[in-house]
């Protein structure tokens, strides 16, 4: 039972445009939700997150939004560039749990 | 500063053979986590550490599975018996608190 679902497995944006990767999740509990970034053969990194208590957080070309009502939350990178070619992962945390959940990742292409 | 170490970059081990994989943390991180990443899977969780102790072992899949942090630093994640199931890339984590975690590299487990 997949708790967190990214139901694109990939995504193709040109240079320039905006990139937007959704993250659906089940469980009412989480209330805390990050993306990571990975490149191959390294490890994920920590891009951005967002608490519950808000709908929108912004950090440069990166914003989260987040719809509790809907259980959604979306990433939109603007101006997509190269260097974001990645796989981006949806992250959720339960308050007061160390396990995040994950979700199987999308792999962001952005074209020149 | 130093990342999140983890060794071997690579193993290759037959079927039935145990296993070493060990995780150098971010000094100073008291929380550790071990996840690992199935093909075209997303990260699954594996067990967490907070100091030596394992509050949380719940995500080992097996008893085959095992793991031990000494010192509040190093940590190891045995597998016994391996089976071909086990190949996967095995990823540690840490952080001082659960919702920004510094991934390591991985290992690339191959069990022929």
């Amino acid at each position: 039972d997949q708790q967190v679902k990214q139901n694109s497995p990939s995504l193709s944006v040109q240079e320039g445009r905006i990139s937007i990767l959704n993250c659906d999740y089940t469980n009412s509990m989480f209330d805390y939700f990050l993306w990571y970034k990975k490149y191959p053969a390294e490890g994920p990194t920590f891009l951005i997150s967002i608490s519950s208590i808000k709908d929108k957080n912004e950090d440069g070309r990166f914003t989260v939004f987040l719809n509790k009502s809907a259980k959604h939350l979306s990433l939109h990178i603007v101006p997509s560039q190269p260097g974001d070619s990645a796989v981006y992962f949806c992250a959720a945390v339960v308050a007061g749990s160390y396990q995040l959940t994950f979700g199987k990742g999308t792999k962001l292409s952005v074209i020149p | 500063g130093a990342g999140v170490s983890q060794s071997p970059s690579n193993k290759v081990t037959e079927k039935g053979k145990d296993v070493e994989l060990r995780c150098d943390p971010i000094s100073g991180h008291t929380a550790l986590y071990w996840y690992r990443q199935s093909l075209g899977q997303g990260l699954e969780f594996l067990i967490y550490f907070q100091g030596n102790s394992a509050p949380d072992k719940s995500g080992l899949p097996s008893d085959r599975f095992s793991a031990e942090r000494t010192g509040g630093s190093v940590s190891t994640l045995t597998i016994q018996r391996t089976q071909q199931e086990d190949s996967a890339v095995y990823l540690c984590a840490s952080s001082f608190d659960p919702y920004e975690q510094y991934f390591g590299p991985g290992t690339r487990l191959t069990v022929t």
